[in-house]
């Protein structure tokens, strides 16, 4: 058990749709990560924030946006979904240090009908 | 930019024996570098990671790396497979400000 926990696990939705996946991090970690794993992409970094700032832009679709709360628990919202948005999304937490060691969640595995 | 190369999608192994899995790394500037296994149904787990501390590397369940910048290169071993190491395995390299550049994932099958 990595310290980070996801919700939901799994989400079935239609194309079109809009959902939020929600991330929070082990505790004391500022940063959380998203990335999108999927069968022709691999696994591709989407966004980075660190204590509720956004730090860093991947290849994140402008459908797709990221908030960090004051909690720090993050949420990735995916709208106008499209079929090619099916994929397995992880958060990744990490502390200080160089370099960061980022701890992963179980992953949130989308299905877009 | 940098980038990871695995070589090999996909290793089969028998039980008992070497492990070895190739990674690759393009970087302009000294890397961190990291492995990680993916169970089915599960999420990355870190194995071990490079730090440039030394360049010998010994992670978790009795995996090691070892990093050569001459070959730029970050190869995983283990001495002896067993069947429980089946899994994906992935090669990342740390960009500035921590993102990771994963490589495409290399799939171990272990033989009884």
């Amino acid at each position: 058990d990595s310290g980070v926990t996801q919700t939901p696990k799994h989400l079935i939705t239609a194309t079109g749709q809009r959902v939020t996946l929600r991330c929070s991090p082990r505790s004391g970690d500022l940063s959380v990560y998203w990335y999108q794993q999927s069968l022709d992409q691999g696994l591709q970094f989407l966004i980075h924030y660190y204590n509720g700032e956004e730090r860093a832009k991947g290849n994140i679709l402008e459908r797709f946006s990221a908030q960090q709360f004051p909690d720090l628990h993050s949420e990735l919202n995916l709208s106008s979904l499209e079929l090619g948005d099916s994929a397995l999304y992880f958060c990744a937490s990490s502390g200080s240090g160089t370099p960061e060691t980022q701890y992963f969640g179980p992953g949130t595995r989308l299905l877009v009908l | 930019a940098q980038s990871v190369t695995q070589l090999g999608s996909h290793v089969s192994v028998s039980e008992g024996a070497l492990v070895l899995l190739r990674c690759n790394y393009s970087s302009s500037v000294p890397p961190y570098l990291f492995w990680y296994v993916q169970y089915p149904n599960q999420g990355l787990q870190l194995l071990l990671k490079y730090t440039s501390a030394a360049t010998l590397v010994k992670g978790i369940n009795g995996f090691e790396a070892e990093f050569k910048k001459s070959e730029t290169s970050f190869h995983l071993t283990k001495p002896s497979a067993h069947m429980s190491d089946a899994a994906e395995y992935f090669c990342a390299v740390s960009e500035l400000g921590g993102k990771l550049i994963f490589g495409q994932g290399t799939e171990l099958s272990v033989k009884p």
